[in-house]
């Protein structure tokens, strides 16, 4: 079945450092990719996504590209703030079926001044 | 104004009790979520309705139903509370309109049960 796996936090991290969490990925067909990201009493909200291999989505500074080769979908940003405080989802959803997401585990993200 | 509203924000209960959580969305989207958000386990899928008159089984639906009383009110209860069930809910809508594999989840603010 489809699956996502996250780089295991915390993250924390000081201002302006350069950011990578690392999201890999099994499903079957061509899944579309997402990050969403979680602020602190909130719902989640989309970052970005990817919908085809090579595809790079961005938004806010950030940055992720679909590899097919390597099944991932890692999240890269190059200067962090401190109001990128967060917790930060990578998920899936296969082009088949129910156009369900398939969320990983998440991964907090604390950024010092 | 909120596009996704849930309530109640909080919530505690006995184990035993029957409660509902409800959602409500103005996005004019025809299909909503009910995940739950555990600590180290990511957001999980309860049920799901692509209309008023389907509804959908995800993965952990045990010891929940729903109901989809309007396209913009899909409601979550449980109807005999245990403590496991204890965790933070959260109700998505998305459109169908569109490519099938680009369409994006809106999420509620979410709900915070705990059961005692």
């Amino acid at each position: 079945g489809n699956s996502v796996t996250q780089m295991e936090g915390p993250v924390t991290l000081s201002e302006e450092a350069f950011l990578t969490i690392n999201c890999t990925y099994t499903a079957t067909g061509y899944p579309s990719l997402f990050w969403y990201v979680q602020y602190p009493g909130e719902g989640l909200q989309l970052l970005l996504k990817a919908t085809k291999a090579d595809d790079k989505g961005s938004n806010k500074g950030f940055e992720a590209t679909y590899r097919k080769e390597t099944t991932s979908f890692h999240l890269e940003k190059g200067s962090v703030q401190v109001s990128d405080s967060a917790v930060y989802f990578c998920a899936l959803k296969s082009g088949q079926g129910a156009q369900k997401l398939v969320f990983g585990q998440g991964t907090r993200l604390t950024i010092n001044p | 104004d909120a596009d996704v509203t849930q309530t109640p924000r909080n919530r505690i209960t006995k184990t035993g009790k029957r409660i509902m959580l409800e959602c409500s969305q103005t996005k004019g989207h025809d299909r909503m979520y009910w995940y739950r958000q555990d600590p180290g386990l990511g957001l999980r899928l309860i049920y799901y309705s692509f209309d008023v008159k389907d509804i959908n089984k995800g993965e952990i639906s045990d010891g929940y139903s729903v109901s989809r009383q309007a396209q913009a009110k899909f409601s979550l209860s449980l109807e005999s509370a245990i403590p496991n069930q204890t965790a933070l809910y959260f109700c998505a809508t998305s459109d169908s309109w569109g490519a099938p594999s680009t369409d994006t989840q809106y999420f509620g603010p979410g709900t915070r049960l705990t059961v005692l």
